[in-house]
């Protein structure tokens, strides 16, 4: 089946440190990917999104690259801050046809010491 | 332009009782999607509505059923609730169908069952 697996949390970093979510997928078809993120009491807000293979997105210093020969999109950013503590959910959604839902890794906690 | 809005933010609901919760999506969209989070289970699909028809239905009893009025607003109605059915609910919309391009997410509302 359809499936996408994120590396356990939580992660703990300090300040102007690098972050590494790594996130790997199962799908029939040619998946979109994406990356949200969750802060505490609120919904989810998409951080960003590629949608075929080699695409690169990125968005307020995040990044993540479509590997379809490895099937992932880890998800990147050189240094990070106080205020990217969240959850991150990395999810696919199938190309067209009934699909069109989201599927989504259980999602990592990053907190982010000063 | 507005967000996705849900109502209520917060419910108490007694087990046994039903509940019924809204999303208006972003104005133009037609597409509105529900997931339920739990911290168990993760997010999980309900549903999927695009102009008042459902498209696509997760794997949840027939408890759980919804539907889409021609201003593109959807409900959702949880019927006999159980403890278990306390969790974040939260509704997603797009300006299409099975979209590659990504979801925006309401701030989801939070139902305990008591």
């Amino acid at each position: 089946g359809n499936s996408v697996t994120q590396m356990e949390g939580p992660v703990t970093l300090s300040e102007e440190a690098f972050l590494t979510i790594n996130c790997t997928y199962t799908a029939t078809g040619y998946p979109s990917l994406f990356w949200y993120v969750q802060y505490p009491g609120e919904g989810l807000q998409l951080l960003l999104k590629a949608t075929k293979a080699d695409d690169k997105g990125s968005n307020k210093g995040f990044e993540a690259t479509y590997r379809k020969e490895t099937t992932s999109f880890h998800l990147e950013k050189g240094s990070v801050q106080v205020s990217d503590s969240a959850v991150y959910f990395c999810a696919l959604s199938l190309n067209g046809g009934s699909q069109g839902n989201l599927i989504f890794g259980k999602g990592t906690k990053l907190s982010v010491k000063p | 332009k507005a967000g996705v809005t849900q109502t209520p933010r917060y419910l108490i609901k007694t087990r046994g009782q039903q509940v019924t919760l809204s999303c208006s999506p972003i104005s133009g969209h037609r597409s509105v999607s529900w997931y339920q989070q739990t911290p168990g289970q993760g997010l999980q699909f309900l549903f999927e509505y695009f102009s008042e028809t459902q498209r696509n239905k997760g794997n949840f009893p027939g408890r759980f059923s919804g539907r889409q009025f021609s201003n593109s607003r959807s409900e959702m109605n949880v019927s006999t609730l159980e403890l278990g059915d306390s969790a974040l609910y939260l509704c997603a919309s797009s300006n299409k169908p099975s979209d590659r391009w990504g979801y925006t997410f309401g701030s989801g509302t939070r139902l305990t069952v008591v």
